[in-house]
């Protein structure tokens, strides 16, 4: 089964402190993503990489970098937690093999992430 | 812009009774469209794509979608539901024909009430 892991399922951060969300995926995926779930809005991308060192912005990037140095771990990085990063980071991975296009998007359980 | 909207927020449904969830898209080629599913407290789990070919398509758990694009529609369908099946559902839709990421609907909360 493929695994995507998110090491920190709850998170509580003060206001300006640097944040890191840690992402693993076992399966040699190419691609991997960041999302943010909120209530109401469902899920919105913050940044996906298809590649070791290369990143793309989503639609919601502001406020966040990312990291990618292996090919199996993607970090979302809140240089400068505010209250309104308060939510649910979901990590996700895909294969960039046969149809990319048709691959299924798997993600991890989520990390809940509480600034105060 | 790409863009999926799913105009019902919260259903409740008896259980036993068959379920709809509706899920209409915007995009200019052939769409690539999932549903997933979410239970309180976790992530995702895909219950079934299209991306081309036969436009009903069966997935997990009895769930099955029917692609039409006339109406620009992807409506999610099970003919029973089961107490288990109450959870969020997620329509999407690909970005591109790459595909290396997906566009969310805003979801649907699912009830079944006994």
């Amino acid at each position: 089964d493929v695994k995507v892991t998110q090491s920190s399922r709850y998170l509580v951060k003060r206001t300006g402190e640097k944040v890191f969300l840690e992402c693993v995926q076992d399966m040699d995926h190419e691609n991997m993503f960041w999302y943010r779930q909120d209530p109401g809005l469902g899920l919105r991308l913050i940044y996906f990489s298809y590649d070791v060192k290369m990143k793309e912005k989503g639609d919601i990037p502001e406020g966040y970098s990312v990291s990618r140095e292996k090919k199996e771990r993607f970090s979302l990085i809140l240089e400068s937690a505010s209250t309104n990063q308060t939510s649910m980071y979901l990590c996700a991975s895909s294969s960039r093999q046969g149809k990319p296009s048709g691959n299924t998007i798997y993600f991890g359980e989520g990390s809940w992430l509480t600034v105060v | 812009a790409q863009s999926v909207t799913q105009p019902d927020i919260h259903i409740t449904v008896s259980e036993g009774a068959s379920l709809e969830l509706r899920c209409n898209y915007s995009y200019g080629a052939t769409p690539y469209l999932f549903w997933y599913v979410q239970s309180p407290g976790q992530g995702l789990q895909l219950l079934l794509k299209y991306f081309s070919g036969d436009t009903l398509v069966q997935g997990i758990k009895g769930f099955e979608a029917e692609f039409k694009r006339s109406q620009s529609s992807f409506n999610l369908r099970k003919p029973s539901v089961h107490w288990s099946d109450a959870a969020e559902y997620f329509c999407a839709v690909a970005r591109n024909q790459a595909g290396t990421a997906l566009i969310f609907g805003k979801g649907t909360t699912l009830s079944v009430s006994s």
